[in-house]
Parts: structure tokens; C-alpha cells; sequence
């Protein structure tokens, strides 16, 4: 299973918008409804953000958002703070076999 | 408060091998299936491998399976990470997650812990 495509890097300004795309197959991201983000700040442990595409977990901002169309998922933080200067991956998952979870090569967001 | 804490990282040779432990606390461990999820120095992150809660299903990624073994003692709140003919590129930090009370199939992971640090070399 090969990993998810995101891009390398995105920026943006405080206050701003940015969308993190995170493209796969018709077998992982295209076939369910199982997306789900993670935010990695330096030298930390993945944080949860968004799961089941488009669902926020208790605790985090509603500035965070998912959604997905097709084999691509997409990120969007709006009104963007320093603190959300971090690595964002995508994940997803297919079990028509075996069970096989994929990341994303994670994405580096950088608030200017 | 949810808490997941590994230990046992360390500096191992070429073909040794290595036991991570990850104690969780905050939960009933054995209603949850958990996984390892390691991180290559300056790379993303690489699902290794996950077991259910009753250790009786496991699942290993291509990269590891045959060399690595996942288990867990239920009656220690703990979960471990058995790895053999260990390689250069298996130098990571290993994390070890948590599933929701849906387990695997929910297909995220809503804890994390902190990490332990494999190096492999000589």
C-alpha cells in the first residue's frame, strides 16, 4: 500500500485560510468514509484533529475542517494563529485482506 | 486523563533485537485495540503494526512482518512491541496509539503517546 500524496509545504498569514490536500485511491481515501488528520508539532506526539473525514474531535478548534471528494481529502484551517505553524498527516486505512493503515508524507505548515 | 508512556528504546547493532513497552493508564486497556506507529528521523509517520483488544487478531505492515511481534498483557495495562532482525532502516521513534472504543475499523487513533527511540547501528 503506497503512502497518501500531500504536498511538501504550505503558507499562509495570520488570519488567512489554507487547504491541505491529501490525494489517494479509490482502495483507501476514494473508498471510505475513514480519513483522518493528525498535527505533529516539532520534537511531539501526533495530536488528532479531524476523523471520519469531517469530524473534530472534542477540545479542537472549529477552525480545523475536513472534507473529501473522489480519492482526495482535503484540510482546511481558517483564521490561522502561529500556533498552527506544525506538520499536518493524513491517514487512511483499507482491510480487504488484511488490515493496512497509510499516512501521508505529512505536510509542513508555515504561519508567516 | 488518558496517558500512553513507552519505554525500552535504545541503541541495538545490525540483526539484534529489542522489546519497546508502552504502559496506558486513564482507560480500560483491555477494551481497546492499539498499534505502534513509528517515525523515521526527519520523515512521516509509518504504521507498524495493531492488535485487537483481546491480542487474539494482529497486523503487521509489509516493511516488518515476519521480524516484528506485537503483543499485550492486559492484566499490566500494557502493550509491547517485539522486534527481531533489526536493520538500519528500522531506526525510528516508536509511538504507540490508541483506538476509539469502536476499535480498529473507526480507523484513527485518539491517543498517543510520547515516543521511544530506536537506533540501529553499529
Amino acid at each position: 500500500q503506497s503512502a497518501l500524496t500531500q504536498p511538501a509545504s504550505v503558507s499562509g498569514s495570520p488570519g488567512q485560510s489554507i487547504t491541505i490536500s491529501c490525494t489517494g485511491t479509490s482502495s483507501d481515501v476514494g473508498g471510505s468514509n475513514y480519513v483522518s488528520w493528525y498535527q505533529q508539532h516539532p520534537g511531539k506526539a501526533p495530536k488528532l484533529m479531524i476523523y471520519e473525514v469531517s469530524n473534530r474531535p472534542s477540545g479542537v478548534s472549529n477552525r480545523f475542517s475536513g472534507s473529501k471528494s473522489g480519492n482526495t481529502a482535503s484540510l482546511t484551517i481558517s483564521g490561522l494563529q502561529a500556533e498552527d505553524e506544525a506538520d499536518y498527516y493524513c491517514s487512511s486505512y483499507t482491510s480487504s485482506t488484511t488490515l493496512d493503515v497509510v499516512f501521508g508524507g505529512g505536510t509542513k505548515l508555515t504561519v508567516l | 486523563e488518558v496517558q500512553l508512556l513507552e519505554s525500552g528504546g535504545g541503541l541495538v547493532q545490525p540483526g539484534g533485537s529489542l522489546r519497546t513497552s508502552c504502559v496506558v493508564s486513564g482507560v480500560y486497556f483491555s477494551n481497546y485495540d492499539m498499534s505502534w506507529v513509528r517515525q523515521a528521523p526527519g520523515k512521516g509517520l509509518e504504521w507498524v503494526s495493531t492488535i485487537s483488544e483481546s491480542g487474539g487478531r494482529t497486523y503487521y505492515a509489509a516493511s516488518v512482518k515476519g521480524r516484528f511481534t506485537i503483543s499485550r498483557d492486559n492484566s499490566k495495562n500494557t502493550l509491547y512491541l517485539q522486534m527481531n532482525s533489526l536493520r538500519a532502516e528500522d531506526t525510528a521513534v516508536y509511538y504507540c496509539a490508541k483506538y476509539p472504543s469502536r476499535g480498529w475499523s473507526s480507523g484513527f487513533f485518539d491517543y498517543w503517546g510520547q515516543g521511544t527511540l530506536v537506533t540501529v547501528s553499529s
